[in-house]
C-alpha cells in the first residue's frame, strides 16, 4: 500500500523555470492539499482540493498553480520560479479530517 | 476561526526523562486535535489524535496527549524520553463541524534528546 507518493524526490532549477511537482494517493481520499515546509515556519497551506473538480487558494498560493487531475492526483506547478520559492512541498490527502492527513514524503526544491 | 500555539519552538531533554510539548489551541466549535512527528528529512507521521471519545489519548511509541477544554489545550508526554524520539512536533487542530475545511498546523516544536 503506497499511501501518498510524490515526484521527484529532489529538484534544482534555475530562477525562471517552470516545474510541475506531482503527487498521487491510493487510498481513495476525497480531499488533497499541498503545504510548503521552511525553517520556523511550520507548514504553510499553498493550495487544497476538497473534492475531484474543485480547487481553493490556502496561506501562500502566489506563484503557483493546481490542478486535480482525477481522484488520485493533484499536481503543482510553479510557472516562473524564484529562489524564495526555495522549499521542502509536502503533498497530503484525507477522507475525512477528523481522521487527519497522510502525507508524502516531500520534494526538497531548490531554486537558484 | 482555528488557530493552535506552540509554546515552546525547541525543546532539550535528557534520555530517560519526562517529555512535555505545550499546545494551546482556539476554535469555534468542537475540535479534532493531533499530534504529528516529524523525523529529519522524512516526511509526516499522526503520531495520535484526538476526536471527542476518551480526554487522555495514546499514540504510537509510548506518547499521550489529555485534552483540557477549559484550559483549551492539548499537550503532549512521555514518561521516559529516547534518542529515537528526536525529532520535529507538530500540534494540529479541525474544527469537526466544518467538513473538510483544512487543517490548521503549529510552527512546529523541536524535541532535542541528550545522551
Amino acid at each position: 500500500n503506497a499511501g501518498v507518493t510524490q515526484t521527484p524526490k529532489f529538484q534544482v532549477l534555475k530562477t525562471g523555470q517552470s516545474m510541475t511537482l506531482q503527487c498521487a494517493q491510493d487510498m481513495n481520499h476525497n480531499s488533497m492539499y499541498w503545504y510548503r515546509q521552511d525553517p520556523g515556519m511550520g507548514l504553510r497551506l499553498i493550495y487544497y482540493s476538497a473534492s475531484e473538480g474543485t480547487t481553493d487558494k490556502g496561506e501562500v498560493p502566489n506563484g503557483y498553480n493546481v490542478s486535480r487531475l482525477n481522484k488520485r492526483e493533484f499536481s503543482l506547478r510553479l510557472e516562473s520560479a524564484a529562489p524564495s520559492q526555495t522549499s521542502v512541498y509536502f503533498c497530503a490527502s484525507s477522507y475525512l479530517n477528523s481522521n487527519g492527513y497522510t502525507f508524502g514524503s516531500g520534494t526538497r526544491l531548490t531554486v537558484v | 476561526a482555528q488557530s493552535v500555539t506552540q509554546l515552546d519552538s525547541h525543546v532539550s531533554v535528557s534520555e530517560g526523562t519526562p517529555v512535555l510539548l505545550r499546545c494551546n489551541y482556539s476554535s469555534s466549535y468542537s475540535p479534532s486535535l493531533f499530534w504529528y512527528v516529524q523525523h529529519p528529512n522524512k516526511g509526516l507521521q499522526l503520531l495520535l489524535k484526538y476526536t471527542s471519545a476518551a480526554t487522555l489519548v495514546k499514540g504510537i511509541n509510548g506518547f499521550e496527549a489529555e485534552f483540557k477544554k477549559s484550559e483549551t489545550s492539548f499537550h503532549l508526554t512521555k514518561p521516559s524520553a529516547h534518542m529515537s524520539d528526536a525529532a520535529e512536533y507538530f500540534c494540529v487542530v479541525s474544527d469537526r463541524v466544518s467538513g473538510n475545511t483544512p487543517l490548521v498546523f503549529g510552527k512546529g516544536t523541536r524535541l532535542s534528546v541528550i545522551a
